[in-house]
């Protein structure tokens, strides 16, 4: 398996702009987190989906953070409208839950909104 | 899920081991102790797990005091690919949420 596959790697746009950030789990993988990461805030989960299913968003910043996973081999994290303090690496994840959890994270996306 | 406390940052001597402590005084019964680390622009990476008997892998060891509200985790000869931040997480092994919470980790510096 390739492993978590996220597009783009880098992203620029300009405020006020709507991002698409992709993911593709890995195959199998029941469970896939979107997280978000800056300097100031560290690593912080955002949602995550079990079975396609939002499980839990509460750390999705605001509304114009949305997130889906029309199926199991695909997922997509929308910012609507972009603001420079959106700038960050986002990084998508999955797994399999068994009696613990090692989730495999994709290289990350770096958004920049100017 | 219980809260852990880590040095900010360590420097370790290529070719010695590196020891990265991890308290987390609160765990409870049925969590588990996991290491991850992050390598500078890359995604966290798995490294090992343990519940309260020492661990060992490919990668690392792990060492998990009897009370086990502490932890260490033993790189045992540090390369110079080895620095990274790692990262301490408790999660409960039996919790069907399967979400990895990260605290701020440790700086891990391998020099020459």
């Amino acid at each position: 398996d390739a492993g978590v596959i996220q597009s783009p790697r880098h992203e620029v746009t300009e405020m006020g702009q709507e991002v698409t950030l992709r993911c593709k789990p890995i195959s199998g993988h029941d469970y896939l987190f979107w997280y978000r990461q800056t300097m100031m805030r560290g690593l912080e989960l955002l949602i995550y989906f079990n079975n396609n299913v939002p499980i839990d968003d509460s750390g999705m910043p605001e509304d114009r953070f949305s997130a889906k996973m029309p199926n199991a081999s695909f997922s997509t994290l929308k910012i609507q409208p972009s603001e420079p303090r959106d700038s960050a690496v986002y990084f998508c994840a999955s797994s399999l839950v068994t009696e613990y959890t090692e989730a495999f994270f994709g290289q990350g996306t770096r958004l920049t909104v100017v | 899920d219980a809260k852990t406390t880590q040095p900010t940052s360590m420097d370790c001597a290529e070719g010695r081991a590196a020891n990265l402590p991890c308290n987390h005084s609160t765990i409870s019964g049925n969590e588990y102790v996991y290491w991850y680390r992050q390598i500078h622009s890359q995604g966290p990476q798995y490294i090992i797990h343990g519940l309260k008997n020492n661990e060992t892998n490919e990668m690392a060891s792990l060492i998990i005091t009897e009370d086990r509200k502490s932890s260490t985790l033993i790189l045992p000869h540090a390369t110079l690919r080895d620095t990274a931040v790692y990262y301490c997480i408790v999660r409960e092994g039996s919790s069907n949420t399967g979400k990895l919470i990260f605290g701020q980790g440790t700086t891990l510096q391998v020099k020459p």
